[in-house]
């Protein structure tokens, strides 16, 4: 049973370029979240996805970021005219709908974006 | 915002208990508490969740008080592949929401 696939792990990018990262949940995880952490900080929530519906977008920067979770395939994070703040690792993580005791995240290894 | 209190870094030497508290005073009675950690450059990792009763599993032992104002997780036997950040964090469980990572306490295992 595979975990979180996350692709690319690693990723550059040049001012102004686009960047896409991709997170395939858990067999039967239909609940997907995305987290960032910049160098030397913490995870910070960006946004919670079900299945072609955006739950929570509270953590999300207002242009340039957006994300979808598709009927079909992965989530897509995806920044545009990426500058050097948005290096960061993106995590994903997915949940199971309606789980009834633990409520984990099962969280991929990342991507990690660098902006030149 | 995160809902509980961790200190900033602990250290322990191998093979002893390590013992990290948190403090989560404003807890509501349908908040269970969750512990997860990232070791460096990786995803988190669930580790153990409790509501009221002290809970064990393969990884560790959460400890939470009577009056759920405070628990302590506990790493019995703790190896160099423990260092890592731990985070405290209270959540409602049935409602399928975000999790806020505060700050956490960064464990260092001593050898």
């Amino acid at each position: 049973n595979a975990g979180v696939m996350q692709n690319p792990r690693h990723l550059v990018r040049r001012r102004g370029q686009e960047a896409r990262l991709r997170c395939s949940p858990m067999k039967g995880h239909s609940h997907v979240y995305w987290y960032r952490q910049l160098p030397e900080e913490g995870l910070k929530f960006m946004v919670y996805l079900q299945k072609e519906n955006i739950i929570d977008e509270s953590g999300m920067p207002k242009e340039r970021f957006s994300a979808e979770f598709p009927k079909e395939g992965p989530s897509i994070l995806r920044i545009q005219q990426v500058v050097r703040g948005d290096s960061a690792a993106y995590f994903c993580a997915s949940s199971r709908p309606g789980t009834p005791e633990t409520g984990e995240l099962f969280f991929g290894e990342g991507s990690r974006l660098t902006v030149l | 915002d995160a809902k509980t209190t961790q200190p900033p870094s602990m250290d322990c030497a191998e093979g002893r208990a390590a013992n990290l508290p948190c403090n989560h005073s404003t807890i509501s009675g349908n908040e269970y508490v969750y512990w997860y950690r990232q070791i460096h450059s990786q995803g988190p990792q669930y580790i153990i969740h409790g509501l009221k009763n002290n809970e064990t599993n393969e990884m560790a032992s959460l400890i939470i008080t009577e009056d759920r104002k405070s628990s302590t997780l506990i790493l019995p036997h703790a190896t160099l592949r423990d260092t890592a950040v731990y985070y405290c964090i209270v959540r409602v469980v049935f409602k399928d929401d975000k999790i806020i990572f505060g700050k956490g306490t960064r464990l260092h295992i001593l050898p």
